[in-house]
């Protein structure tokens, strides 16, 4: 157990719909990561949040959008589902907002139909 | 633009040998280098990490090689278990960019008892 939360664990929508993936972080972490696994690719970073902020980009979707709470809690919001979205999405938390030994959650497996 | 490739998608070796896991990288502002071992509904989970300034590290039994001139590191097993049959991830990131990492798409490494 890395200590890392991410709920829910499944979730099935239809295109077109909204869904807020939710990631509490190990306690005491500041930074939270969150990525994107789809089939037979390697997981491809989004965005970063430090202490409430925003901290890097990565290839994140105007669709898609992200925040971290004051209790450190980060929930990643994907709107407009298109089929192309299945994928599992992960979290990641580190003390620091070096992401060099992150700590990953189980992670979320998105299915669109 | 696949900046970090494991060209072996999968890896099959004989308990007690030794396991190579190979990873090249393109971007040569990258400066640490990671791998990450991923079982089954599981998240990734950190395994060993190396910086740019050195050239191997070692940890009980992985050890991991970085060869700068080649862009290319390796994750060294020995000796194999079973239990370390799992998909083990290259990821790279480079101090320039808070070590935003970029991951490879994985190698299942199987080891047969």
């Amino acid at each position: 157990d890395s200590g890392v939360t991410q709920t829910p664990k499944h979730l099935i929508t239809a295109t077109g719909q909204r869904v807020t993936l939710r990631c509490s972080p190990r306690s005491g972490d500041l930074s939270v990561y969150w990525y994107q696994q789809s089939l037979d690719q390697g997981l491809q970073f989004l965005i970063q949040y430090y202490n409430g902020e925003e901290r890097a980009k990565g290839n994140i979707l105007e669709r898609f959008s992200a925040q971290q709470f004051p209790d450190l809690h980060s929930e990643l919001n994907l709107s407009s589902l298109e089929l192309g979205d299945s994928a599992l999405y992960f979290c990641a938390s580190s003390v620091t907002p070096l992401n060099t030994e992150a700590f990953f959650g189980q992670g979320t497996r998105l299915t669109v139909v | 633009d696949q900046q970090v490739k494991q060209n072996s998608p999968s890896l099959s070796v004989q308990e007690g040998r030794i396991s190579i896991l190979n990873c090249d990288y393109t971007n040569s502002m990258f400066d640490y280098f990671l791998w990450y071992k991923k079982y089954p509904a599981e998240g990734p989970t950190f395994l060993i990490s190396i910086s740019s300034i050195k050239d191997k590290n070692e940890d009980g039994r992985f050890t991991v090689f970085l060869n700068k001139s080649a862009k290319h590191l390796s994750l060294h097993i020995v000796p194999s278990q079973p239990g370390d049959s799992a998909v083990y991830f290259c990821a790279a990131g480079s101090g320039g960019s808070n070590y935003k990492l970029t991951f490879g798409k994985g190698t299942l490494l199987t080891v047969n008892p």
